[in-house]
């Protein structure tokens, strides 16, 4: 299995703070990389889907780079409903993985 | 927009099989894909399988021995049996929509999701 990796596990940031996540996989996984946001005691909801691709409906300020092994996701401009857990995801060979996330908190 | 919904017994003990279904909002639940994801805090989120719109499966490896998905179109409705459960099952199990990201890809991300449904394995 591809194994997902993320950093940090943890992230203290203020609001207004521009903040990136990095995300791992331990072979190529090409851009088929996917990110979700879980707010407590809520489903995964899919923020990029194919490395770069915004949801429909998802904030402008969340964009996502990266190819082969490593990605990242950024918030531009950190707003109060952007503190939740963020998970990647790849899709590039089954069975699709996920990362163990990383929980984005207010300093 | 497409809602769904899962529903099950909440515990369920050891070594016995674990049932849930998902009711899906589309007029036609063979239009999609559709997949079971479970998070819990020793593994995290895990897909645990796909069944296509076709109504062929696939499933994770690590849990193809114990795992049954169906789909029931005419109540709308999919399903997952997991059996032979132990405490290592115990996690939120999620239905999702499954899509692909090319036409023949087996390359998919998820969305929407359900809501989620905690089981609990235990006696």
């Amino acid at each position: 299995d591809i194994q997902m990796t993320q950093s940090p596990s943890s992230l203290l940031a203020s609001t207004g703070d521009r903040v990136t996540i990095t995300c791992r996989a331990s072979q190529s996984i090409r851009t088929y990389l996917n990110w979700y946001q879980q707010k407590a005691g809520k489903a995964p909801k899919l923020l990029i889907y194919a490395t770069s691709s915004l949801q429909r409906g998802v904030p402008s300020r969340f964009s996502g780079g990266g190819s082969g092994t490593d990605f990242t996701l950024t918030i531009s401009s950190l707003q109060p409903e952007d503190f939740a857990t963020y998970y990647c995801q790849q899709s590039y060979t089954t069975p699709q993985t996920f990362g163990q996330g990383t929980k984005l908190e207010i300093k | 927009q497409v809602q769904l919904q899962e529903s099950g017994p909440g515990l369920v003990k050891p070594s016995e099989t674990l049932s849930l279904s998902c009711s899906v909002s589309v007029a036609s639940i063979s239009s999609y894909h559709w997949s079971w994801i479970r998070q819990s805090a020793g593994r995290g989120l895990e897909w645990i399988g796909h069944i296509y719109k076709s109504g062929s499966t696939n499933y994770n490896p690590s849990l193809k021995s114990r795992v049954t998905m169906s789909v029931d179109t005419s109540k709308g409705q999919f399903s997952l049996n997991l059996s032979s459960v132990t405490a290592a099952d115990t996690a939120v199990y999620y239905c999702a929509r499954a899509v692909p990201a090319g036409a023949g890809l087996e390359r998919w991300w998820f969305d929407p999701w359900g809501q989620g449904t905690l089981v609990t394995v235990s006696s």
